[in-house]
């Protein structure tokens, strides 16, 4: 059974910084690109970042890049997104999501529960 | 970027219903499009990539068609389970963006 479980969410200040985990079982992780997408709260979805199945494919959402690093680590099959530079604008509920395949050019069909990252003074 | 917009942006209607929600890109994308339904609380669902290939599991009353930039959503018989918010999501390329959704309600 696939399983992503999302961790490292969190209250953060305006300019702080927070690296969310996405744990995965359940399949061969090395194997599918993945996916974070966040959702403020009451809004609709907002993708942020996806990396290749072998992790040397990375792209970010304009709004996040330069302060967003997203990365993978096969041995411990668990995703991160390493966030800082925090902005209010950036509180949202983050998903990870994995997709159909290794190529990024696939949509998710498996989303975790996500975790909730509040910025705020 | 390519934008996407869907309309309408929500709609009621009843039970039995044929019911369509439309997504429009503001470039062509082939078929590299895909539906998501997310129920109230939920995590989002995939339905269909592809246009129009379903998800394993989704029920045969959801279909998608369409090509390039015009794309559609049916459900054919709305069921009351089907109360959710539906995303299109284009995926050709980075960044792979989602429409702004459609809420859709039982009358």
């Amino acid at each position: 059974e696939v399983q992503l479980v999302e961790s490292g969410g969190g209250l953060v200040q305006p300019g702080g910084s927070l690296r969310l985990s996405c744990a995965a079982s359940g399949f061969t992780f090395s194997n599918y690109a993945m996916t974070w997408v966040r959702q403020a709260p009451g809004k609709g979805l907002d993708w942020v970042s996806v990396i290749s199945g072998g992790g040397g494919i990375t792209y970010y959402a304009d709004s996040v890049k330069g302060r967003f690093t997203i990365s993978r680590d096969k041995s411990k099959n668990t995703l991160y997104l390493q966030m800082s530079s925090l902005r209010v604008e950036d509180t949202a509920l983050y998903y990870c999501g994995k997709h159909l395949g290794a190529d990024i050019i696939l949509p998710a069909d498996f989303w975790g529960q996500g975790t909730l990252v509040t910025v705020s003074s | 970027d390519i934008q996407m917009t869907q309309s309408p942006s929500s709609l009621s209607a009843s039970v039995g219903d044929r019911v369509t929600i439309t997504c429009r890109a503001s470039q062509a994308v082939s078929d590299y499009l895909a539906w998501y339904q997310q129920k109230p609380g939920k995590i989002p669902k995939l339905l269909i990539y592809g246009a129009s290939t379903l998800q394993s599991g989704v029920p045969s009353r959801f279909s998608g068609s369409g090509s390039g930039t015009d794309f559609t959503l049916t459900i054919s018989s709305l069921q009351p389970e089907d109360v959710a918010t539906y995303y299109c999501q284009r995926y050709n390329s980075a960044p792979p963006t989602f429409g702004q959704g459609t809420k859709l309600e039982i009358k």
